[in-house]
C-alpha cells in the first residue's frame, strides 16, 4: 500500500516548455487534489476532483490543466511553463466519511524549477 | 471557511508536552477543526480533527473550547521528530469541504 505517489520528484524546465506531473493513489479514494507550495508559504489549491469524471478550479488555477484519468490517477499539466510556476507541487487524495469530514493524504511532492 | 490564527513559532523541550493554540473565532456550526503537520520538505500529514468534543488518537489530543472559538493541539511527549510546521484548518462538512485552506501555521521546534 504505497498511498499517494508522485512523479517526477524533481524537474527543471525552461520557460515555455510543457510538462505533466503524475499522481496516483491506491487507497480507493474518490477525491484528489493538486496544491502548490511556495517558499515560506502554506499550500494553495490549484485544482481538485471531487469524484471520477469531475474537476474544479481551486484558488490558483491559471496556467494549469488537469485530467482525472481514472479513479486512481490525477495529472497536472503545465502547457507553457513560467518562472512564477517554480514551486513544490503536492497531490492529495481523500474519501468523505459518513460524518462528512474529509481527511486528506498527501504525496511526497514534485520540486519544479522553471528557468 | 473560517479563518484561523496561530503563533508563527513555538519551542518545546523533548519529552515535555507541546501545546499548540489556534484561534478560529468566526467558526460556524457545521465546520470542523483539522490539524495537519508538515515535516521539512515532506507532504503534509493529517493529525486529528474535531467538531465540538475533545478528541484523542495515537498521535495527539485536540481540545476545543466550549464556544468553539479556539482549540489546542497537544502532543503529550514531544520528540525531536515532532519538529514541523503545524497547520490548524477550519473546514465545513458539507459539499464545500473539499477545500482545505492552509495558512502559514506554527513552526514547532523540539529541543533536546
Amino acid at each position: 500500500n504505497a498511498g499517494v505517489t508522485q512523479t517526477p520528484k524533481f524537474q527543471v524546465l525552461k520557460t515555455g516548455q510543457s510538462m505533466t506531473l503524475q499522481c496516483a493513489q491506491d487507497m480507493n479514494h474518490n477525491s484528489m487534489y493538486w496544491y502548490r507550495q511556495d517558499p515560506g508559504m502554506g499550500l494553495r489549491l490549484i485544482y481538485y476532483s471531487a469524484s471520477e469524471g469531475t474537476t474544479d478550479k481551486g484558488e490558483v488555477p491559471n496556467g494549469y490543466n488537469v485530467s482525472r484519468l481514472n479513479k486512481r490517477e490525477f495529472s497536472l499539466r503545465l502547457e507553457s511553463a513560467a518562472p512564477s510556476q517554480t514551486s513544490v507541487y503536492f497531490c492529495a487524495s481523500s474519501s468523505k466519511r459518513t460524518s462528512g469530514t474529509n481527511e486528506q493524504f498527501f504525496g511526497p511532492g514534485t520540486r519544479l524549477t522553471v528557468l | 471557511d473560517a479563518k484561523t490564527t496561530q503563533p508563527p513559532s513555538m519551542d518545546c523541550a523533548e519529552g515535555r508536552a507541546a501545546n499548540l493554540p489556534c484561534n478560529h473565532s468566526t467558526i460556524s456550526g457545521n465546520e470542523y477543526v483539522y490539524w495537519y503537520r508538515q515535516i521539512h520538505s515532506q507532504g503534509p500529514q493529517y493529525i486529528i480533527h474535531g467538531l465540538k468534543n475533545n478528541e484523542t488518537n495515537e498521535m495527539a489530543s485536540l481540545i476545543i473550547t466550549e464556544d468553539r472559538k479556539s482549540s489546542t493541539l497537544i502532543l503529550p511527549h514531544a520528540t525531536l521528530r515532532d519538529t514541523a510546521v503545524y497547520y490548524c484548518i477550519v473546514s465545513g462538512s458539507g459539499g464545500s469541504n473539499y477545500k482545505l485552506t492552509f495558512g502559514k501555521g506554527t513552526l514547532l521546534t523540539v529541543n533536546p
